[in-house]
């Protein structure tokens, strides 16, 4: 256990509703990441939070996809219109510091699946 | 970031050391070597990493060549728990560089 936590673990749902997925980084944790991981594949980043500032933005983030940490503490990945390419496991990781050289610490993962 | 290259697979006896290979030619002055492994069904997990220096920590061993093009990890005593993918990262270390560019990694089975 890292300490990051992810819910639900599990989430299947029907082409064209929206899901929602949360992410409880480690508490002292400034930077929050989303990463999407498809079958046999490694993980891609998608987006990340310094604090509650939005920084980057893969160009994966589709329009249907929305990422928000309000208070700077907890993350949501909001998808929209879920599409069958959407299944995929949904990572979160968090990581301390300002520098690059911190490392980063991931939770186990939101597993979604459309059907 | 640099890309980096692994083989696909690679076995190992249960008790014996693994060593996994990367290379990364491209690989620029302020870049790390970073290494994660992801054992099934679980998120990635944060290994070693390393500038120049060859460097270890109760977990792995990385051992980096002069030139920097290339490194190994190794697993001096590898058991049934550390079978996985291992991913070999290299990652630039100025601000605002943040994310970590995963490729397909090695996968690594220990065999009893």
């Amino acid at each position: 256990d890292t300490g990051v936590s992810q819910n639900p673990r599990h989430k299947i749902t029907k082409r064209g509703q929206n899901v929602t997925f949360r992410c409880d980084p480690i508490s002292e944790h400034n930077r929050l990441y989303w990463y999407r991981q498809t079958l046999g594949q490694g993980p891609e980043f998608l987006t990340y939070f310094q604090n509650e500032a939005q920084l980057e933005k893969s160009r994966l983030l589709s329009d249907r996809f929305s990422a928000e940490r309000p208070k700077g503490s907890f993350s949501t990945l909001e998808i929209q219109r879920t599409e069958q390419g959407d299944s995929a496991m949904y990572l979160c990781a968090s990581s301390l510091g300002s520098g690059g050289n911190n490392e980063q610490f991931f939770g186990p993962g939101t597993r979604l699946t459309v059907l | 970031d640099a890309k980096t290259t692994q083989p696909t697979s690679m076995d190992c006896a249960e008790g014996r050391a693994a060593n996994l290979p990367c290379n990364h030619s491209t690989i620029s002055g302020n870049e790390y070597v970073y290494w994660y492994r992801q054992i099934h069904s679980q998120g990635p997990q944060y290994i070693i990493h390393g500038l120049k220096n060859n460097e270890t920590n109760e977990m792995a061993s990385l051992i980096i060549t002069e030139d920097r093009k290339s490194s190994t990890l190794i697993l001096p005593h590898a058991t049934l728990r550390d079978t996985a993918v291992y991913y070999c990262i290299v990652r630039a270390v100025i601000q605002g560089a943040q994310k970590l560019v995963f490729g397909q990694g090695t996968r690594l089975t220990i065999n009893p």
